[in-house]
């Protein structure tokens, strides 16, 4: 059975402070992402790794920056959280295939920024 | 880059069929995924279809895909309460990257 898994359920910080989320996978994944999920909006795409230290923007990296030593571990850092970056996130993981593949999604971390 | 749309919220009585719908801008895509995700929890994928298919059944789930019109629904038979969730419909498409559309909240009254 396929986990992602993220550190926090829910996590509230102060404006100005460096947050840390971080999302393990146990399945080998090549790829990792990590969304943030507003009403309406659906999910948005801040940045994905398709490998050990490689990293590629989303639509929506601005004040974000991630992190990808190992294989199985994705972090997203937020360098100096704002109140406009409280969301849920997400983080999913999905094998290196070419065509069908099923993204499989970690429970998420709601932040609140104050 | 790719838009996907769908409605943002769907009421039915329990018993009744449900309809979701989600519209997409780009015809190269190549297959099309629904996935629900729960309250406080993540997604988990419902079905997907392939974009060369015009239907997709699975129990209770019916896929409809017009590549023409880029229309994809997804209908639910006999809704229950537990099928109250939030619907995201996913399109793949260059680069083998998810687009996902803002998500429809479907309650379900008894």
């Amino acid at each position: 059975d396929v986990k992602v898994t993220q550190s926090s359920r829910y996590l509230v910080k102060r404006t100005g402070e460096k947050v840390f989320l971080e999302c393990v996978q146990d399945m080998d994944h090549e790829n990792m992402f990590w969304y943030r999920q507003d009403p309406g909006l659906g999910l948005r795409l801040i940045y994905f790794s398709y490998d050990v230290k490689m990293k590629e923007k989303g639509d929506i990296p601005e004040g974000y920056s991630v992190s990808r030593e190992k294989k199985e571990r994705f972090s997203l850092i937020l360098e100096s959280a704002s109140t406009n970056q409280t969301s849920m996130y997400l983080c999913a993981s999905r094998p290196r295939l070419a065509g069908l593949y099923e993204q499989y999604f970690g429970p998420g971390t709601r932040l609140t920024v104050t | 880059g790719e838009d996907v749309e769908q409605s943002l919220f769907l009421s039915v009585r329990e018993g009744d069929s449900s309809v979701i719908n989600c519209t997409y801008t780009d015809s190269s895509s190549t297959y099309l995924y629904w996935y629900k995700q729960e309250p406080g929890a993540g997604l988990q994928l419902l079905t997907y279809i392939f974009s060369n298919m015009d239907m997709k059944q699975d129990q209770r789930l019916t896929v409809l895909l017009n590549k023409k019109d880029k229309h994809l629904s997804l209908r639910i038979a006999d809704t229950q309460t537990g099928d109250s969730a939030i619907y995201f419909c996913a399109v793949q498409g260059a680069g083998n990257m998810l687009t996902f559309g803002g998500g429809t909240r479907l309650m379900v009254k008894p």
